[in-house]
């Protein structure tokens, strides 16, 4: 079974500030696929990152950055200066090889107040 | 390129009736999944097909639910009758078998209440 915890339910920032997403993820699997995605006021999924378990390699995109350490089975997810339009509900997924889908966390909500 | 389309966007019935949502993947895809989102479990697979063909329907909450694809570019989810608990939000996505990558494309959802 695999299994994909976002221990934090809702974070508030002000605009400016850094904040990290965290998620922990459990999987009996040699080889997964972790992912990011975004769920704005407007409600749609959108695509974030993805990130294979054989690339522990970090990544930066813009204000975005990405830490995959598959010693603690976490993939975070860091905003620098935030802004008021990074205000959504972020979720953390995984995907094994064989099964194609999709298993979400619950969500971290957060809040950038201007 | 379009992404991946839904319609209804909004569905509201009464308890009872039939309620057919569709789908329309993105174009070249050979993936198709549906998705549900609640308050009290998240987002959880309902059902995903592969080149048109049911590979897991293991979500599917019970035989009030069918999903169907009959060709590359189109699939329904059917609930009949409808329950007041199958109020939620319900996500179709798509993917394409390249690589490996396998990144999901949502659609923008259908926010479906049953009365």
């Amino acid at each position: 079974a695999q299994k994909v915890t976002q221990a934090q339910t809702e974070i508030s920032v002000v605009e400016k500030e850094d904040v990290t997403l965290d998620c922990v993820y459990e999987t009996r699997d040699t080889t997964y696929y972790l992912f990011w995605y975004k769920q704005p006021p407007s409600g749609e999924l959108v695509f974030l990152i993805r990130r294979n378990s054989f690339d522990e390699q970090n990544e930066i995109s813009g204000r975005y950055s990405w830490n995959f350490q598959k010693s603690t089975s976490s993939f975070n997810f860091t905003i620098t200066a935030s802004q008021v339009v990074d205000s959504a509900v972020y979720f953390c997924a995984l995907r094994n090889t064989g099964r194609r889908a999709l298993t979400f966390g619950s969500g971290t909500r957060l809040q950038v107040q201007p | 390129d379009a992404g991946v389309i839904q319609s209804p966007r909004h569905e509201v019935t009464e308890m009872g009736q039939e309620v057919t949502l569709r789908c329309k993947p993105i174009s070249g895809h050979d993936y198709l999944f549906w998705y549900r989102q609640t308050m009290m479990r998240g987002l959880e697979l309902l059902i995903y097909f592969n080149n048109n063909v049911p590979i897991d329907d293991s979500g599917m909450p019970e035989d009030r639910f069918s999903a169907k694809m009959p060709n590359a570019s189109f699939s329904t989810l059917k609930i009949q009758p409808s329950e007041p608990r199958d109020s939620a939000v319900y996500f179709c996505a798509s993917s394409l078998a390249d690589r490996g990558t396998y990144e999901q494309y949502f659609g923008p959802g259908t926010r479906l209440t049953v009365t």
